[in-house]
Order: C-alpha cells, then sequence, then structure tokens
C-alpha cells in the first residue's frame, strides 16, 4: 500500500537536544512538506522540497532544519533552537506543486520536551 | 496576502442533525478550495475537493459547492453520524505555480447519540 509514514509516533526529549523526525513516502511525490500543529491555530509550514536536493523555508523555519538527499525522505530536525518545540508534527506530499493536487498526510509525530 | 477563515468550534450536535461549517476565504485568481478531517491522534485526509467556481465537491455524503461571488466553501451534510466527530479543516491552494496551501483553524465537530 502506498503512504507516508512517520516515526515515532510519541517522541521525548531533554530540553537543549536536538531530535529528528522521520518521514518517507513511496507515492513517487515530488513536493513533500512539514507542518506544525498547535491547539487552536490550525497548521503552520515549516519547510517544504519541490524536489530532491531542493528545499524552502516556510513560515516558521527557525530552529529547524531539512535534507532532501533521496525523493521518498524528507526529515526534520528540530535543533535547540527551537523555542517551544512541544507540538504535533505533520509531514504531507503531493504529486506535484501545483494548485489541483491534493496533499497526503502522515500520520504525525506528537514531539514533547521535558 | 491568501487566508481561510472557519466558523469558531466546538460544534456539538445531536445524531442525524443538519451540519454546515462556514468557510470564506480570501485570495486572488482562481484557487483550489479542500476540506480536510482530521480524527483524534492522526493526520489529516482529504474530505473532498473543488478545483473551480460553481464545482461541487462530496464524499461520504458531505458536499461543499466552490462559491466565487461569495468566496465561500461551506461543508454541509444532511445527517451527521457520531463517528463523524472529528476536527474539519477548510484549505486553499493557489492557482498558478506553487505557492503554500493555507488552512483555516479548525472546527471541532462533537456528535453526541
Amino acid at each position: 500500500d502506498g503512504g507516508i509514514t512517520q516515526s515515532p509516533k510519541y517522541l521525548f526529549r531533554k530540553e537543549g537536544q536536538n531530535v529528528t523526525l522521520s518521514c518517507e513516502q513511496n507515492l513517487n511525490h515530488d513536493a513533500m512538506y512539514w507542518y506544525r500543529q498547535d491547539p487552536g491555530q490550525g497548521l503552520r509550514l515549516i519547510y517544504y522540497s519541490q524536489i530532491v536536493n531542493d528545499f524552502q523555508k516556510g513560515d516558521i523555519a527557525e530552529g529547524y532544519s531539512v535534507s532532501r538527499e533521496k525523493k521518498e525522505s524528507f526529515p526534520l530536525t528540530v535543533t535547540s533552537a527551537q523555542k517551544n518545540p512541544t507540538a504535533f508534527y505533520l509531514c504531507a506530499s503531493r504529486p506535484e506543486s501545483g494548485a489541483l493536487d491534493t496533499q497526503y498526510f502522515g500520520p504525525g509525530t506528537r514531539l514533547t520536551v521535558l | 496576502g491568501n487566508s481561510v477563515t472557519q466558523m469558531e468550534g466546538p460544534v456539538t450536535l445531536s445524531e442525524e442533525a443538519f451540519l454546515t461549517i462556514n468557510c470564506t476565504y480570501t485570495a486572488t485568481g482562481y484557487p483550489s478550495l479542500f476540506w480536510y478531517v482530521q480524527y483524534p491522534g492522526e493526520g489529516l485526509q482529504l474530505l473532498l475537493k473543488a478545483t473551480k467556481a460553481d464545482d461541487k465537491g462530496s464524499n461520504k455524503g458531505f458536499e461543499a459547492t466552490y462559491r466565487k461571488e461569495t468566496t465561500s466553501f461551506h461543508l454541509e451534510k444532511g445527517s451527521v453520524q457520531v463517528s463523524d466527530s472529528a476536527v474539519y479543516f477548510c484549505a486553499l491552494s493557489p492557482s498558478g505555480g506553487y505557492q503554500k496551501v493555507t488552512f483555516g483553524t479548525g472546527t471541532k465537530l462533537q456528535v453526541i447519540p
């Protein structure tokens, strides 16, 4: 079955540590995205990538980094510079970046900073 | 810039009641419009979409019509079930090359037996 996987589902980290969230898709989609979801705030775009080896900052990129070395993988690193990292993180992909294409979402990773 | 405004929740309905969740948008040109649904602890799933004015998206008894004149894309269902309890997000994707998808803040629906 094609889809998007995110791991782990729950992640705990100590303050000051970097942590990497995994996102893998086998849909052969070109575009991939990372969103952050906080209660009552909808989804906010962190980073996106339209093709391999290329990515752009979204609205709230500070304290985050990404890489896109393979088409199917788009890992997100939450660095110690992110002031309030506790949130639900969603990865998404899209066949291309055009307007008509639906985004497909992974199940999410809930990150808690202790 | 682009924006999406949804009615605030939570919305609480009895089973078999009629559902309307309002969504209005601001965008230039002719964006595509989407409704996504999120069940507790999960990612978002596409519920329905419309890509041009007067299109009606429908799925699982839910419907929404792309109204250019009122810049709206209200979600409706004639008879809700307990299993419809979830958070619903309205979203737009601008036309003309890549631009980011804009999401509303979400409306939580609770259906009680």
